[in-house]
């Protein structure tokens, strides 16, 4: 465990479905980060949380809705989603403004596919 | 952001020692270089970090020289599961840079 946690590991839906991935971290850290990997492709910032604020919305689609409650839970709600969406989803956290040593601690990530 | 180039993939066998090379020729002062490890259908890991010279942890050591333009990730005697993604990634952390990750280096280590 690293301390970022994510919810579930696997998930299919179709693609008239609506669901929801859950992160949550234990680090006290107060920025948090969606990532998409799809295959064989590096890792695309999707979205960026500051202490509860989006600060950051990499022009993606709609149909991918961000919410972060408070600075230890972050949701992606999923909503008519295509093929192309399948992918690993990674939600990561890290501690702002800080001097020295610093780095992004990652969970294992949501395995999603869209049928 | 401060752009890294590294090889897209590199072999070794076990017990060898692994150097990834990566390339940040526009780095500014304040950045510093980090590396990640990631494995298949994981987060990538915090490997290491350094500014300057060279920094060693129990993973893995970081050589970075004078110009800072680049930086050597060494990983000692390395085992089949050293088997990776290993990323370079160059930010400033007091400016709440977003880490972007580039393509990596995937290291696959043999028997």
């Amino acid at each position: 465990e690293t301390g970022v946690t994510q919810t579930p590991r696997h998930l299919v839906m179709g693609m008239t479905n609506k669901k929801s991935l859950k992160c949550e971290q234990h680090l006290g850290h107060n920025a948090m980060y969606w990532y998409k990997q799809s295959a064989k492709k590096p890792l695309e910032l999707m979205f960026v949380y500051n202490f509860k604020e989006q600060t950051e919305n990499n022009s993606v689609p709609s149909r991918f809705s961000p919410e972060c409650p408070n600075s230890s839970h972050l949701f992606l709600h999923l909503h008519t989603l295509q093929p192309e969406d399948s992918a690993l989803y990674l939600c990561a956290s890290s501690q702002e403004n800080r001097q020295g040593v610093y780095g992004y601690t990652f969970g294992s990530g949501t395995r999603l596919t869209v049928v | 952001l401060a752009k890294t180039t590294q090889p897209i993939s590199m072999d070794s066998y076990e017990g060898q020692e692994v150097n990834i090379t990566c390339s940040h020729n526009n780095i500014a002062t304040n950045d510093y270089i980090t590396w990640y490890q990631q494995f298949p259908s994981q987060g990538p890991r915090f490997i290491i970090q350094g500014y300057k010279t060279k920094v060693t942890n129990e993973v893995a050591s970081l050589f970075i020289p004078a110009d800072r333009k680049s930086s050597t990730l060494s990983l000692p005697r390395v085992s089949l599961s050293d088997t990776a993604v290993y990323y370079c990634l160059v930010g400033d952390p007091a400016a709440g840079n977003k880490l972007t990750f580039g393509g990596g280096t995937r290291v696959l280590v043999k028997p």
